[in-house]
């Protein structure tokens, strides 16, 4: 079974400055997905960034990137010029491509609640 | 996007007593739903994959007794919690997938269930 760690609980970042949310995960698997999600106070889940395991190229979304070390099994998510409605809980995800019963199910870490400071 | 709702956002209901929370994806067919538990500051917890026409699969020490899901068309996930307690109180969050979109999962708002 495949397991997904964040092992900041909580971090903070001044506005207009850049943070980085770690995740490393474990997993048999050659090919997968990887996502970060974010869950504001509204609790809707908005997602992030996604990251096909078979691309080496980092993804990035605007001010969002990844670091994908595949090798090591590390996948942060960097926020750039921190804006105040980026604070949230932020979820990093791993999504098997197998089929059968485990097919689009996602396996979350435990979260890291960012708080953006003005 | 593609849109998935709950309803209801937050209900409280009586021990002893059962409620019912659905979830509609509402500009697409969902092939497959999944359903989840979360608590407060914590992770979601998947509990069940639901789909359309099957019996839902169950994750290890979800009472299927307990926690009813039934997928009756491509667009509509029931949860059911029979007999609720209060420690089943918690925020359910439904998602879904469709095979049109091969990495999208959508998410619903969330439903907070109250039992007093």
């Amino acid at each position: 079974a495949q397991t997904v760690t964040q092992s900041q609980p909580e971090m903070s970042v001044q506005e207009a400055e850049t943070v980085t949310l770690s995740c490393t995960y474990d997993t048999s698997e050659s090919d997968y997905y990887l996502f970060w999600y974010k869950q504001p106070p509204s609790r809707q889940m908005i997602l992030v960034i996604r990251q096909e395991a078979y691309k080496q190229q980092n993804a990035t979304e605007n001010r969002f990137s990844v670091n994908f070390q595949k090798a090591a099994k590390s996948f942060s998510l960097k926020i750039s010029d921190s804006q105040l409605g980026d604070a949230a809980m932020y979820f990093c995800a791993y999504r098997s491509v197998a089929g059968g019963t485990s097919y689009g199910k996602l396996t979350f870490g435990q979260g890291t609640i960012l708080t953006v400071h003005p | 996007g593609a849109v998935v709702s709950q309803h209801p956002s937050r209900v409280i209901c009586k021990s002893g007593t059962s409620v019912k929370i659905e979830c509609r994806s509402l500009d697409f067919q969902a092939t497959t739903m999944f359903w989840y538990r979360q608590f407060p500051k914590q992770s979601l917890m998947l509990m069940a994959t639901s789909n359309e026409g099957s019996k839902a699969t169950y994750e290890q020490g979800v009472e299927k007794d307990k926690f009813l899901i039934n997928h009756a068309s491509l667009t509509l996930s029931t949860l059911t919690v029979t007999s609720a307690h209060p420690e089943d109180s918690s925020f359910y969050i439904c998602s879904a997938i469709s095979w049109r979109a091969t990495f999208e999962q959508y998410f619903g708002p969330g439903t907070r269930l109250t039992v007093t």
